[in-house]
């Protein structure tokens, strides 16, 4: 089974900062099979990106997905007050652990 | 619009069965695979089953398998989780969600769960 990994496990920034979280994987993987989650406290997550690079509808573009076979990222440019949030990775059956973006 | 409801959370003894649904609304289940996802408190996603849009194709993660099954009333666009011999360890906040296109291509739509707590 593949394992995925997320760091940092924690990013503190300011808004309008620049986030950049990665996800990798333990071996290569189809990037179609590639998504990132949002999920805010007491909420379900919510799909921003899948198929690595495509946003999800409705998802704004500062949101940003790249990668191939072992190393993904999810990069986020100027962040809003939303976004401070968890994000987790996925793929099939497997998902990441998460970072949190916190505000600093 | 597209919804999916949770239902059946419950506190229950080891070794207990309990069924979750999940009602959906907005869109067929025969047009789209349905995953179970559970979380635990303050703790990450875990993937726990999926039935295919069609209903032939079913799969369970090793944590769950030949206990957990899922099955669909198709009539009433409702899918259930059918949870036997519940181990303290299956205590989270289980989500359903459809599957975008086909079975792992993201995953769209969710509900907003529903608790299990096993617990003596």
């Amino acid at each position: 089974e593949i394992g995925l990994t997320q760091s940092p496990g924690t990013l503190s920034l300011s808004p309008g900062e620049r986030a950049t979280l990665s996800c990798r994987a333990s071996q290569g993987i189809s990037t179609d099979y590639l998504a990132w989650y949002q999920q805010k406290p007491g909420q379900a997550p919510r799909l921003l990106i899948f198929g690595a690079s495509s946003r999800a509808t409705g998802i704004p573009d500062r949101f940003t997905g790249s990668g191939s076979g072992t190393d993904f990222a999810l990069t986020i440019n100027r962040l809003e007050p939303e976004d401070f949030a968890v994000y987790y990775c996925q793929h099939l059956a497997t998902f990441g652990g998460g970072t949190k973006v916190e505000i600093k | 619009q597209v919804q999916l409801a949770e239902s059946g959370g419950a506190v229950v003894q080891p070794g207990r069965s309990l069924r979750l649904s999940c009602a959906a609304t907005g869109f067929s289940l025969t047009s789209y695979a349905i995953h179970w996802v559970r979380q635990t408190p303050g703790n990450g996603l875990e993937w726990v089953a999926v039935v295919s849009d069609d209903g032939n194709k079913r799969y369970y993660s090793n944590s769950v398998k030949g206990r957990f099954s899922i099955s669909r009333d198709n009539s009433n666009n409702t899918l259930f989780l059918q949870m036997n011999s519940l181990k303290v360890e299956d205590t989270a906040l289980y989500f359903c969600a459809r599957g975008r296109v086909d079975l792992w291509h993201g995953f769209d739509y969710w509900g907003l769960g529903t608790l299990v707590t096993v617990s003596s």
